[in-house]
Protein backbone atom coordinates (compact mmCIF):
# COMPACT_ATOMS: atom_id res chain seq x y z
CA UNK A 1 0.00 0.00 0.00
CA UNK A 2 0.94 3.65 -0.50
CA UNK A 3 1.38 6.33 2.18
CA UNK A 4 2.52 9.89 2.10
CA UNK A 5 3.43 11.29 5.65
CA UNK A 6 4.12 15.00 6.02
CA UNK A 7 4.95 15.23 9.42
CA UNK A 8 4.25 18.92 9.61
CA UNK A 9 1.21 20.45 10.51
CA UNK A 10 1.85 23.75 10.56
CA UNK A 11 4.68 26.13 9.43
CA UNK A 12 5.11 30.04 10.35
CA UNK A 13 7.65 31.68 9.04
CA UNK A 14 8.51 35.82 8.51
CA UNK A 15 8.57 37.03 5.10
CA UNK A 16 11.79 36.36 3.17
CA UNK A 17 13.10 33.89 5.41
CA UNK A 18 13.29 30.34 3.79
CA UNK A 19 11.13 27.01 4.37
CA UNK A 20 11.48 23.09 4.19
CA UNK A 21 8.18 21.50 3.50
CA UNK A 22 9.28 17.93 4.31
CA UNK A 23 7.68 14.67 2.44
CA UNK A 24 8.37 11.21 3.20
CA UNK A 25 6.69 8.29 0.77
CA UNK A 26 6.31 4.51 0.80
CA UNK A 27 5.67 2.30 -2.20
CA UNK A 28 6.43 -1.25 -3.54
CA UNK A 29 6.72 0.03 -6.58
CA UNK A 30 9.59 0.83 -8.53
CA UNK A 31 8.21 3.09 -11.17
CA UNK A 32 6.10 5.68 -9.24
CA UNK A 33 5.38 9.81 -9.51
CA UNK A 34 5.43 12.33 -7.20
CA UNK A 35 4.06 15.77 -6.82
CA UNK A 36 2.83 18.71 -4.56
CA UNK A 37 0.18 21.09 -5.03
CA UNK A 38 -0.56 23.76 -3.02
CA UNK A 39 -4.11 24.76 -1.59
CA UNK A 40 -4.42 28.96 -1.71
CA UNK A 41 -7.17 30.07 0.50
CA UNK A 42 -9.72 30.49 -2.76
CA UNK A 43 -9.71 26.36 -2.62
CA UNK A 44 -8.78 24.84 -5.49
CA UNK A 45 -5.37 22.58 -5.57
CA UNK A 46 -2.67 24.37 -7.80
CA UNK A 47 -0.20 21.88 -9.22
CA UNK A 48 4.05 22.72 -8.57
CA UNK A 49 5.46 19.48 -9.66
CA UNK A 50 5.67 16.28 -11.21
CA UNK A 51 8.91 14.06 -10.26
CA UNK A 52 8.94 10.44 -11.84
CA UNK A 53 10.87 7.78 -9.91
CA UNK A 54 13.60 7.40 -12.66
CA UNK A 55 14.32 10.93 -12.25
CA UNK A 56 16.23 11.82 -8.99
CA UNK A 57 17.34 15.53 -10.24
CA UNK A 58 16.42 18.69 -7.94
CA UNK A 59 14.52 21.12 -9.46
CA UNK A 60 14.52 24.69 -9.18
CA UNK A 61 11.50 27.11 -10.18
CA UNK A 62 12.33 30.32 -8.97
CA UNK A 63 12.32 30.88 -5.53
CA UNK A 64 10.97 26.87 -5.27
CA UNK A 65 13.13 24.02 -5.43
CA UNK A 66 12.45 20.37 -4.44
CA UNK A 67 15.07 17.64 -2.85
CA UNK A 68 14.09 13.77 -4.37
CA UNK A 69 15.80 11.00 -2.33
CA UNK A 70 15.11 7.63 -3.47
CA UNK A 71 17.26 6.41 -0.45
CA UNK A 72 15.31 8.04 2.17
CA UNK A 73 12.70 8.27 0.29
CA UNK A 74 11.80 12.19 0.57
CA UNK A 75 10.64 14.72 -1.51
CA UNK A 76 11.12 17.68 0.22
CA UNK A 77 9.92 21.08 -1.27
CA UNK A 78 12.09 24.56 0.07
CA UNK A 79 10.69 28.05 -0.65
CA UNK A 80 13.59 30.35 -0.78
CA UNK A 81 12.80 33.98 0.61
CA UNK A 82 9.12 33.49 1.11
CA UNK A 83 6.45 35.86 0.79
CA UNK A 84 2.78 36.36 1.87
CA UNK A 85 1.49 34.94 -0.70
CA UNK A 86 3.04 31.69 -0.58
CA UNK A 87 0.72 31.33 2.72
CA UNK A 88 -1.30 27.95 1.72
CA UNK A 89 -1.73 24.68 2.52
CA UNK A 90 0.50 22.48 0.65
CA UNK A 91 -0.16 18.96 -0.44
CA UNK A 92 2.68 16.29 -1.37
CA UNK A 93 1.02 13.35 -3.06
CA UNK A 94 2.03 9.82 -4.93
CA UNK A 95 0.81 8.23 -7.65
CA UNK A 96 1.67 4.34 -9.19
CA UNK A 97 1.21 5.26 -12.91
CA UNK A 98 1.07 8.36 -14.26
CA UNK A 99 -1.95 10.80 -14.22
CA UNK A 100 -2.61 9.99 -17.74
CA UNK A 101 -3.42 6.39 -17.05
CA UNK A 102 -5.30 3.38 -15.25
CA UNK A 103 -5.12 3.29 -11.85
CA UNK A 104 -3.43 6.68 -11.42
CA UNK A 105 -5.29 7.78 -8.55
CA UNK A 106 -3.07 9.42 -6.12
CA UNK A 107 -2.35 9.34 -2.58
CA UNK A 108 -1.98 12.38 -0.69
CA UNK A 109 -0.30 13.44 2.78
CA UNK A 110 -2.26 15.58 4.94
CA UNK A 111 -1.13 18.48 4.12
CA UNK A 112 1.14 21.08 5.57
CA UNK A 113 0.02 24.91 6.44
CA UNK A 114 2.67 27.26 5.90
CA UNK A 115 1.68 30.62 7.14
CA UNK A 116 4.13 33.30 5.77
CA UNK A 117 4.12 37.03 8.52
CA UNK A 118 5.22 40.14 7.09
CA UNK B 1 -9.85 28.04 -20.90
CA UNK B 2 -12.15 27.04 -18.37
CA UNK B 3 -10.89 25.34 -15.02
CA UNK B 4 -11.89 22.26 -13.11
CA UNK B 5 -15.79 23.90 -12.18
CA UNK B 6 -17.39 22.40 -9.12
CA UNK B 7 -21.23 23.21 -7.59
CA UNK B 8 -22.27 23.94 -5.02
CA UNK B 9 -19.45 25.39 -3.83
CA UNK B 10 -20.96 25.39 0.15
CA UNK B 11 -23.57 22.58 1.24
CA UNK B 12 -25.60 22.62 4.13
CA UNK B 13 -27.98 19.75 5.03
CA UNK B 14 -29.23 17.80 7.64
CA UNK B 15 -28.84 14.33 8.49
CA UNK B 16 -30.71 12.05 6.60
CA UNK B 17 -30.99 14.40 3.56
CA UNK B 18 -30.35 14.06 -0.11
CA UNK B 19 -26.93 16.12 -1.56
CA UNK B 20 -26.00 16.07 -5.28
CA UNK B 21 -22.78 17.38 -6.07
CA UNK B 22 -21.72 18.30 -9.19
CA UNK B 23 -18.07 18.43 -11.59
CA UNK B 24 -17.55 19.90 -14.85
CA UNK B 25 -14.21 18.82 -15.97
CA UNK B 26 -11.63 19.89 -18.47
CA UNK B 27 -13.25 19.62 -22.17
CA UNK B 28 -11.16 16.94 -23.63
CA UNK B 29 -10.27 15.22 -20.72
CA UNK B 30 -11.00 11.58 -20.68
CA UNK B 31 -10.37 11.24 -17.01
CA UNK B 32 -12.46 12.33 -14.05
CA UNK B 33 -11.40 12.17 -10.07
CA UNK B 34 -13.08 12.57 -7.25
CA UNK B 35 -11.79 12.97 -3.74
CA UNK B 36 -12.78 13.81 -0.35
CA UNK B 37 -10.58 15.74 2.79
CA UNK B 38 -12.47 15.08 6.13
CA UNK B 39 -10.95 18.30 8.70
CA UNK B 40 -6.99 17.90 9.22
CA UNK B 41 -6.97 14.32 7.17
CA UNK B 42 -5.73 13.65 3.92
CA UNK B 43 -7.14 13.95 0.91
CA UNK B 44 -8.85 10.66 -0.03
CA UNK B 45 -9.28 9.15 -3.19
CA UNK B 46 -13.04 8.02 -3.91
CA UNK B 47 -13.73 7.27 -7.55
CA UNK B 48 -12.17 7.08 -10.97
CA UNK B 49 -13.85 7.29 -14.24
CA UNK B 50 -12.25 7.11 -17.94
CA UNK B 51 -15.16 8.44 -19.88
CA UNK B 52 -18.56 7.34 -18.47
CA UNK B 53 -16.87 3.87 -17.30
CA UNK B 54 -16.14 3.74 -13.63
CA UNK B 55 -12.15 2.72 -13.49
CA UNK B 56 -11.47 2.43 -9.96
CA UNK B 57 -14.37 2.46 -6.95
CA UNK B 58 -12.55 1.27 -4.69
CA UNK B 59 -12.15 4.73 -2.49
CA UNK B 60 -16.06 5.06 -2.21
CA UNK B 61 -16.93 4.46 1.53
CA UNK B 62 -20.23 2.92 1.09
CA UNK B 63 -23.30 2.57 -0.41
CA UNK B 64 -24.88 5.46 0.20
CA UNK B 65 -22.35 7.48 -2.22
CA UNK B 66 -23.52 7.26 -5.96
CA UNK B 67 -21.38 8.64 -8.84
CA UNK B 68 -22.20 8.74 -12.08
CA UNK B 69 -20.83 10.07 -15.56
CA UNK B 70 -23.49 9.93 -18.05
CA UNK B 71 -22.19 10.73 -21.77
CA UNK B 72 -18.63 11.06 -20.58
CA UNK B 73 -18.66 14.95 -19.64
CA UNK B 74 -19.82 15.85 -16.44
CA UNK B 75 -20.41 13.67 -12.90
CA UNK B 76 -22.04 14.09 -10.15
CA UNK B 77 -21.87 12.51 -6.63
CA UNK B 78 -24.74 12.10 -4.63
CA UNK B 79 -24.85 11.44 -0.98
CA UNK B 80 -27.93 9.47 0.25
CA UNK B 81 -28.83 9.57 3.14
CA UNK B 82 -26.25 12.20 4.54
CA UNK B 83 -24.40 11.31 7.72
CA UNK B 84 -22.23 13.55 10.07
CA UNK B 85 -19.24 11.74 8.94
CA UNK B 86 -20.17 12.85 5.59
CA UNK B 87 -19.07 16.34 6.10
CA UNK B 88 -15.81 17.45 4.23
CA UNK B 89 -14.34 19.01 0.93
CA UNK B 90 -15.15 17.44 -1.95
CA UNK B 91 -12.71 17.75 -4.96
CA UNK B 92 -12.91 16.63 -8.28
CA UNK B 93 -10.09 16.09 -10.28
CA UNK B 94 -9.76 15.81 -14.50
CA UNK B 95 -6.93 14.48 -16.72
CA UNK B 96 -6.42 13.86 -20.46
CA UNK B 97 -5.99 10.05 -20.60
CA UNK B 98 -2.13 9.63 -21.69
CA UNK B 99 0.49 11.76 -21.99
CA UNK B 100 -0.82 13.75 -18.93
CA UNK B 101 1.60 15.84 -16.53
CA UNK B 102 -1.12 16.85 -13.98
CA UNK B 103 -4.67 16.08 -13.05
CA UNK B 104 -5.97 19.85 -12.32
CA UNK B 105 -8.57 20.35 -9.87
CA UNK B 106 -11.24 22.11 -8.95
CA UNK B 107 -11.99 24.21 -5.80
CA UNK B 108 -14.16 22.11 -3.74
CA UNK B 109 -17.25 21.39 -2.67
CA UNK B 110 -17.48 22.22 1.26
CA UNK B 111 -20.34 19.92 2.47
CA UNK B 112 -21.61 20.19 6.03
CA UNK B 113 -23.85 17.60 7.67
CA UNK B 114 -25.62 19.06 10.20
Amino acid sequence: AQKVTQAQTEISVVEKEDVTLDCVYETRDTTYYLFWYKQPPSGELVFLIRRNSFDEQNEISGRYSWNFQKSTSSFNFTITASQVVDSAVYFCALSEKDVGGANSKLTFGKGITLSVRP
Amino acid sequence: EAGVTQFPSHSVIEKGQTVTLRCDPISGHDNLYWYRRVMGKEIKFLLHFVKESKQDESGMPNNRFLAERTGGTYSTLKVQPAELEDSGVYFCASSQYRNSREAFFGQGTRLTVV
